[in-house]
């Protein structure tokens, strides 16, 4: 059972463009979303998160944007590098209150990015 | 650097054999996570600690354990070793159980099943 899906495993873009990296989900108890990147034979890195009482998270050139009612988030990176050519990994959780049941991190699949020249 | 140190980086092992990998937090984290990546495939979650009491587990083997001691390290044990158990298998460390705060990945431990 997916519950985070990245349904796109690979990516290009041109430097200098905007990259769009998509991921959905199905558990509507997430509140919590991250997005993760990695290269190859390193651990995973943590890039971005938005709670989902916000719909937009911005930090320098990277924004991800949530959409609730369609259980969809996106990563935008603009503009493109060629260093930000990486796997990106959507992932969600939940923590609830006061019961204090929380999930563990879940991950999509990953996107593999490549910004060219 | 993430802070959370995995040991050994690289591992090769005959089937049917046992090995530990182990885990150390980031200093003040209470919760670890440990992670199975197979072939550039997604992160499969195995299985969830926080201050020495497992509190979630996923799609981890029974050939698979783990634990977390009082000084909150943590160690996956893989026994009866198969060629399928090669993978990178990732530890990662946050402060809370899920609460909304990012973990940190450690780099790794590639196992490698001959």
């Amino acid at each position: 059972d997916q519950q985070v899906k990245q349904n796109s495993p690979s990516l290009s873009v041109q430097e200098g463009r905007i990259s769009i990296l998509n991921c959905d989900y199905t558990n509507s108890m997430f509140d919590y979303f991250l997005w993760y990147k990695k290269y190859p034979a390193e651990g995973p890195t943590f890039l971005i998160s938005i709670s989902s009482i916000k719909d937009k998270n911005e930090d320098g050139r990277f924004t991800v944007f949530l959409n609730k009612s369609a259980k969809h988030l996106s990563l935008h990176i603009v503009p493109s590098q060629p260093g930000d050519s990486a796997v990106y990994f959507c992932a969600a959780s939940y923590y609830l209150f006061p019961t204090g049941t929380a999930s563990k991190l879940t991950f999509g699949t990953g996107t593999r990015l490549q910004v060219t020249l | 650097d993430s802070g959370v140190t995995q040991t050994p980086k690289h591992l090769i092992t005959a089937t049917g054999q046992r090995v530990t990998l182990r885990c150390s937090p980031r200093s003040g984290d209470l919760s670890v996570y440990w992670y199975q990546q197979s072939l550039d495939q997604g992160l499969q979650f195995l299985i969830q600690y926080y201050n020495g009491e497992e509190r979630a587990k996923g799609n981890i083997l029974e050939r698979f354990s783990a634990q977390q001691f009082p000084d909150l390290h943590s160690e996956l044990n893989l026994s009866s070793l198969e060629l399928g158990d090669s993978a990178l298998y990732f530890c990662a460390s946050s402060s809370y159980p899920g609460s909304n705060t990012e973990a940190f990945f450690g780099q790794g431990t590639r196992l490698t099943v001959v």
